[in-house]
This record gives structure tokens, C-alpha cells and sequence, in this order.
């Protein structure tokens, strides 16, 4: 079975410009969250979102948006890019959304951008 | 706002010893607790889940404990290998957020 998928894998943009990263979450899995995870540093959580809703949001400036499909694929917008968002960004999945049914989550090998 | 602390950046243990990674966390009451596993260059891979009335959760070489009233988590690697060397993050679990540690480099010395 395919796992979490993102692309693409690596990425180069230069500072004010906008980025879209993408996911598709394992089979059968109806949530899919967002982190960003700078070299040295655990995932911080951007986002989550469960049947196409915005269920949980992190720490994060307006510029970072996302949406859930139909499909229940995921993208992950940041506009106005600065050089400090150059960092893993890692997509997971999961059967349901929220995380009080002790859910497991399963990373994408993420999506590496430099911000230049 | 919650904070979360791994023991140690890095850990160095001779193969076959007992690796042992603390997590504690403060200003946060989590329902749950998971431990990752992550190699360089790749997403974590999740390895235990601990429910906060559960003191204690075992998978294979793999212990886990959680102390709500110390707010602290223990990680236990039993039989340690070289193939255990990785990055390892714990991750305390809400309703509606999970936050990670900055994790515990470990390297099992043969």
C-alpha cells in the first residue's frame, strides 16, 4: 500500500514569492495535517484539516494557508516568502481527525525548501 | 504557552546497553503521548502510543512510561543496536494539537 506522498521533494524559491506544496495521504485516511521543521528542531504544527475542515491550527502567520479536497488530498499554500520558512515541510495522515482517539499519524517524507 | 524538553541533543550508548530518553513537558495537560523515530533526511515514523491513564506501554525492545503528575515521559530502548541510532521526538497529544520535543540524537556504539 502507498504510503504518505508529497511533492514536490525539493524546492527552490526566492524570498516573496509563493510556494505550493502537496499531499496524498494513505488510503482510507480522512485527515491530513501539516508541519514545518527547521534543520535541528521537532515539527511544529501548522495544520490540521478532517473532512475538508480546517480542524486545528498552529502558530503560524496568515501568509501559510491550506485546503483539503474531495479526494481528501491536501495542499499547503505560503505566500510572501521569507528566507526563515526555508525548512522541512512534512504532510501525515491519519483515519480521523483530532487526535483524542488516540489516532496514529504517518509522516510523508516531506518536502525540502530553500528560500533564497 | 506549553514547553516540551528532551533530555539531551545527543546520546552515545554502547550496543546491548539500555537507552533511556526523557520527555518532560509543562503547561500542557496531554491525553496522550507517542514517541518518533526519525532518520536523517525522512519523516518520523511513529513507534508508541500511551494514553494518560496508562503508566506504562511495551512493544518489542520498546518501553514507554508516563507520569502525568511529574508531567514526564520515559523512553526506554532495551538491547540496544546500532540500528537503533536516530533521531527520537516525543510528541505529547491533545484533543486538538500535538506538539513535538526538538528530540534526543542517539548513537548505539558497537
Amino acid at each position: 500500500d502507498a504510503g504518505v506522498t508529497q511533492s514536490p521533494t525539493h524546492l527552490i524559491k526566492t524570498r516573496g514569492q509563493q510556494v505550493t506544496l502537496r499531499c496524498s495521504p494513505i488510503s482510507g485516511h480522512k485527515s491530513v495535517s501539516w508541519y514545518q521543521q527547521v534543520l535541528g528542531q521537532g515539527p511544529q504544527f501548522i495544520f490540521q484539516y478532517y473532512e475538508k475542515e480546517e480542524r486545528g491550527r498552529g502558530n503560524f502567520p496568515d501568509r501559510f494557508s491550506a485546503r483539503q479536497f474531495p479526494n481528501y488530498s491536501s495542499e499547503l499554500n505560503v505566500n510572501a516568502l521569507l528566507l526563515g520558512d526555508s525548512a522541512l515541510y512534512l504532510c501525515a495522515s491519519s483515519l480521523t481527525g483530532g487526535w483524542s482517539s488516540g489516532n496514529t499519524i504517518y509522516f510523508g517524507e516531506g518536502s525540502w525548501l530553500t528560500v533564497v | 504557552s506549553q514547553k516540551i524538553e528532551q533530555n539531551s541533543e545527543a546520546l552515545n550508548i554502547q550496543e546491548g546497553k539500555t537507552a533511556t530518553l526523557t520527555c518532560n513537558y509543562t503547561n500542557y495537560s496531554p491525553a496522550y503521548l507517542q514517541w518518533y523515530r526519525q532518520d536523517p533526511g525522512r519523516g518520523p515514523v511513529f513507534l508508541l502510543l500511551i494514553r494518560e491513564n496508562e503508566k506504562e506501554k511495551r512493544k518489542e525492545r520498546l518501553k514507554v512510561t508516563f507520569d502525568t503528575t511529574l508531567k514526564q515521559s520515559l523512553f526506554h530502548i532495551t538491547a540496544s543496536q546500532p540500528a537503533d541510532s536516530a533521531t527520537y521526538l516525543c510528541a505529547p497529544t491533545g484533543a486538538n494539537n500535538l506538539f513535538f520535543g526538538t528530540g534526543t540524537r542517539l548513537t548505539v556504539i558497537p
